[in-house]
C-alpha cells in the first residue's frame, strides 16, 4: 500500500532554510504521470498548495512562494525534498506531503494519499 | 483561481442533510476535489472529478457541479463526519484549496 512520511526540523530561526524529506513506499516517482505534492496548514488554518514533482521532473510551484521554494526527488531512495529559504513566523505550520495518481491532464491532479505531516515552527 | 467556500462554519445534527457550496473564480470544468480533515489529522479524497467518490468513501457522500459552482452533500450526517471539508480545483497551477467548511456538532 502507499505510504508517506515526512520529516525534517521541527524548530527553525527566522532567515533560515528549512529542509523537509518526504519518504514514500508503494509506489515509484519513476513510474509515468505519478508526483509527490507538498502542502502546508498554518496552526488553525485552511491548507494551502506549495509544490509538485512529476515522475519526469517536471516542476510546478505556488507562485506567492516560487522564489523560496525548491522542489527535487531521489528515485533511488524513494525521496521528495522540498526546501523552504528565509523562514519566517508566518511560515509555521505543519507541513504534508502527497501522492498524486500517475494520470494526465486537467482533473489528474488530485493527492489521494497523504502523509501524517510535521509541524514545523519558526521562532528564535 | 480564488475558491470560496460556504458557509465556512454549519452546526448540525445526526440525520440531517448538509450542503457545503464552493465557488471559484473562473470555470474549472469539473476538475475540483472535496477532502475531509479531522482535528490532528491529514486530510482524506473524498471526490474526484466534482463527482467521482473514492473507493472506500460512504455514498452518503456526493459531489455535483462544473463551471464555477460545486456541491458537497452528505444526505445523512453521521458522528463521524464532524470534520473540516475542503475543496480544490485541478483545473491549472497553483492547485489552490477552498478556505473551509466547519461542520460541527449543533
Amino acid at each position: 500500500q502507499i505510504t508517506l512520511k515526512e520529516s525534517g526540523p521541527t524548530l527553525v530561526k527566522p532567515t533560515q532554510t528549512l529542509t523537509l524529506t518526504c519518504t514514500f513506499s508503494g509506489f515509484s516517482l519513476t513510474t509515468s504521470g505519478v508526483g509527490v505534492g507538498w502542502i502546508r496548514q498554518p496552526p488553525g488554518k485552511a491548507l494551502e498548495w506549495l509544490a509538485l514533482i512529476y515522475w519526469n521532473d517536471d516542476k510546478r510551484y505556488s507562485p506567492s512562494l516560487k522564489s523560496r521554494l525548491t522542489i527535487t526527488k531521489d528515485t533511488s531512495k524513494n525521496q521528495v525534498v522540498l526546501t523552504m529559504t528565509n523562514m519566517d513566523p508566518v511560515d509555521t505550520a505543519t507541513y504534508y506531503c502527497a501522492h498524486s495518481p500517475p494520470l494526465y491532464g486537467p482533473g489528474s491532479y488530485y493527492l489521494d494519499y497523504w502523509g501524517q505531516g510535521t509541524l514545523v515552527t519558526v521562532s528564535s | 483561481i480564488q475558491l470560496t467556500q460556504s458557509p465556512s462554519s454549519l452546526s448540525a445534527s445526526v440525520g440531517d442533510r448538509v450542503t457545503i457550496t464552493c465557488r471559484a473564480s473562473q470555470g474549472i470544468s469539473s476538475y475540483l476535489a472535496w477532502y475531509q480533515q479531522k482535528p490532528g489529522k491529514a486530510p482524506k479524497l473524498l471526490i474526484s472529478a466534482a463527482s467521482t467518490l473514492q473507493s472506500g468513501v460512504p455514498s452518503r457522500f456526493s459531489g455535483s457541479g462544473s463551471g464555477t459552482d460545486f456541491t458537497l452533500t452528505i444526505s445523512s450526517l453521521q458522528p463521524e463526519d464532524f470534520a473540516t471539508y475542503y475543496c480544490q480545483q485541478l483545473n491549472s497551477y497553483p492547485l489552490t484549496f477552498g478556505g473551509g467548511t466547519k461542520v460541527e456538532i449543533k
